[in-house]
């Protein structure tokens, strides 16, 4: 069955310090794996999908299948990264429905 | 701006009731998703409409329904309201591609629900 999880409810980190949120999935066959930032209960916002590879507001992430892994990287924590994250899956089984994981809420301390 | 948008923004209503919440999906967006969210569960999906046709159902409560139309607008209808409905209820919509790859679904600003 399709599942992701993110381990992490709540992660503090120092301005400047390295960040990473832990995304693990499980999915039979390719996945796509989304990760969607969400301000202050705002509107999800596309952050980056795996495919694309791109890095918005420096951050990255990479999907390691050995791992079912698709963890979100950014070198410098800023304040106003501070937010809510989501990591999502889809694929051709999911009839492109997307499973969300339960969000974790990042907070950056100045 | 995602393009798709919700309303009402807000909407507060007492137990029993029944409310509709609208959503307009991005200009050539034939697919649209209803989700949930709520403090205590994260973001549930509810239901996925294709071009008029609902094509897949996730935790939606019998007391709920949903529809699209024609214009491929939709309405999630919530009857019989009870306070653990209170959540904010966000609509997305996608190309709604029917072969190959999967669409980046983009997210409209959502309905805050309360429930008295």
């Amino acid at each position: 069955a399709q599942r992701v999880t993110q381990p992490e409810k709540l992660l503090s980190v120092f301005k400047g310090a390295p960040v990473e949120l832990k995304c693990n999935y499980s999915y039979s066959g390719s996945p796509e794996l989304f990760w969607y930032v969400q301000y202050s209960r705002q509107r999800l916002q596309l952050l980056l999908r795996h495919i694309s590879r791109e890095s918005i507001k420096g951050f990255t992430a990479d999907l390691n299948k050995g791992e079912t892994s698709f963890h979100l990287k950014k070198p410098f924590a800023q304040e106003e990264d501070s937010a809510m994250y989501y990591c999502a899956l889809s694929g051709r089984n999911t009839g492109n429905q997307f499973y969300f994981g339960t969000g974790t809420s990042l907070t950056v301390i100045p | 701006d995602s393009g798709v948008t919700q309303t009402p923004k807000h909407l507060i209503t007492a137990t029993g009731q029944r409310v509709t919440l609208r959503c307009s999906p991005r200009s050539g967006d034939l697919s649209v998703y209803w989700y949930q969210q709520s403090l205590d569960q994260g973001l549930q999906f509810l239901i996925h409409y294709y071009n008029g046709e609902e094509r897949a159902k996730g935790n939606i409560l019998e007391r709920f329904s949903a529809q699209q139309f024609p214009d491929l607008h939709s309405e999630l209808n919530l009857s019989s309201l009870e306070l653990g409905d209170s959540a904010l209820y966000f609509c997305a919509s996608s190309v709604g591609r029917t072969s190959g790859g999967t669409d980046t679904q983009y997210f409209g600003p959502g309905t805050r629900l309360t429930v008295l």
